[in-house]
């Protein structure tokens, strides 16, 4: 089966400047989780669909960043604006449903804000 | 709330050496345990996993990890390095959902760097 995919794989932006990520999880997996992995540090959740209702944001900074699952598929993550700390490498997963099963990973979009 | 301490930021084995690696977790119950390796550049890609039964479970690329309710613990386990192996490795603890929540949880520890030593 085909694995997650993310685009972009890397990106440059500047301070206070706004930047899109996308996720297409694997076929058939209710569960979709973005995480942001801060150089040096274990993968932090950011949200967690399941299908395309949010089950947990409480990590996620409302004030600059979102997310969004359309139809319970694809999902994009957006950061506006964004700041210097948000640096870091953005991965999106996927599972089917349960916390019994394996969450799969996509290889991330490395983001650097100068 | 569940957490995952992995007190060893840097490990670095000769290649032949064995490897064993430290994960701690604190949760009320039972949980499911993981351990995830990622190559530079990459995703994280499951190693091995532990549900029930046997507390010694085995892996991919000859891992393996023992389940300690008694210490919290649920460290991996390699008898020879290769130095392909030489990566990131964390170690993550799922909660079912439960009274305090309404989805399944995955807590991830902070991560262990591997070098190996030709």
């Amino acid at each position: 089966e085909a694995g997650v995919a993310q685009s972009p794989r890397y990106k440059i932006i500047e301070k206070r400047q706004s930047v899109a990520f996308w996720c297409n999880p694997i076929s058939g997996h209710a569960t979709l989780y973005w995480y942001q992995q801060i150089l040096g540090q274990g993968p932090k959740l950011l949200i967690q669909f399941q299908n395309n209702g949010v089950v947990d944001d409480s990590q996620l900074p409302k004030d600059r960043f979102s997310a969004e699952r359309l139809k319970g598929v694809d999902s994009t993550l957006k950061i506006q604006p964004a700041k210097l700390e948000d640096s870091a490498v953005y991965l999106c997963a996927s599972s089917r449903m349960g916390v019994n099963t394996e969450a799969f990973f996509g290889q991330g979009t490395r983001l650097t804000v100068v | 709330a569940q957490s995952v301490t992995q007190p060893d930021i840097h490990i670095t084995v000769s290649e032949g050496a064995s490897l064993e690696l430290r994960c701690n977790y604190s949760y009320g119950a039972t949980p499911y345990l993981f351990w995830y390796v990622q190559s530079p550049g990459q995703g994280l890609q499951l190693l091995l996993k532990y549900f029930s039964g046997d507390t010694l479970v085995q892996g991919i690329k000859g891992f393996e990890a023992e389940f300690k309710r008694s210490q919290s613990s649920f460290n991996l386990r390699k008898p020879s390095v290769h130095w392909s192996d030489a990566a990131e490795y964390f170690c993550a603890v799922g909660a079912p959902k439960s009274q305090e929540t309404s989805y399944d949880k995955v807590i991830f520890g902070p991560g262990t760097s591997l070098s190996v030593i030709p």
